[in-house]
């Protein structure tokens, strides 16, 4: 069946550091990939998604490439502030048999000033 | 403003004593999910609704049931909590173009953590 693997945490950074959250899937067909982030009793906040093939994702200076060659979608951010501390989920869908989103274990990350 | 709203954000129960936990959407969304948290893991899809019609996964224990009497509300109903229970319960809304299909990508409410004594 689908899954997604993501790098272990936590994952402790400085201030304005650069930070990549490795995640891969494997999955037949086409899914759709999405990182979530959950900040601390809180639910999920959909960060960015991408839905086919070399596709980029970004948003408040997060991103992440569709690689279909790798099966990866790893989550980049130049330069992190405190308040990127939270948890980062990647997930994926299907679109062509799926509806729930099938998540990776998550990562946490603390930054730190 | 919020599309997803939980209620209450936290519940205590006693064990054994049936809990329904609630979730209203602002967004007329056509699919609805629920999904069970532990602490320290990802998310578990427990069923959704497309519509009206009820989609459970297969490892759901028979404990949990759901009702969606119109578009905008869903409830979570726990018929006998027990201590391995005790979680964050999400809930989420999608669009569908043809059942089970997401179309759009799920937003989700700030969950509801139950604890269980």
């Amino acid at each position: 069946g689908d899954s997604v693997t993501q790098m272990e945490g936590p994952v402790t950074l400085s201030e304005e550091a650069f930070l990549t959250i490795n995640c891969t899937y494997t999955a037949t067909g086409y899914p759709s990939l999405f990182w979530y982030v959950q900040y601390p009793g809180e639910g999920l906040q959909l960060l960015l998604k991408a839905t086919k093939a070399d596709d980029k994702g970004s948003n408040k200076g997060f991103e992440a490439t569709y690689r279909k060659e790798t099966t990866s979608f790893h989550l980049e951010k130049g330069s992190v502030q405190v308040s990127d501390s939270a948890v980062y989920f990647c997930a994926l869908t299907q679109s062509n048999s799926g509806y729930a989103l099938n998540f990776g274990k998550g990562t946490s990350l603390l930054v730190t000033p | 403003d919020a599309m997803v709203i939980q209620n209450p954000r936290y519940q205590v129960t006693q064990f054994g004593k049936p809990v329904t936990l609630s979730c209203s959407q602002t967004l007329n969304h056509n699919v609805m999910y629920w999904y069970q948290q532990k602490s320290s893991q990802a998310p578990k899809l427990l069923f959704h609704y497309y519509d009206k019609d009820f989609n459970n996964e297969a490892d759901t224990p028979d404990n949990f049931q759901s009702r969606r009497p119109n578009t905008s509300f869903c409830f979570l109903d726990i018929r006998s909590p027990g201590l391995g229970d005790a979680a964050m319960y999400l809930c989420a809304i999608g669009e569908g173009d043809r059942p089970g299909v997401a179309s759009r990508p799920q937003h989700f409410g700030d969950g509801t953590r139950l604890s269980i004594l």
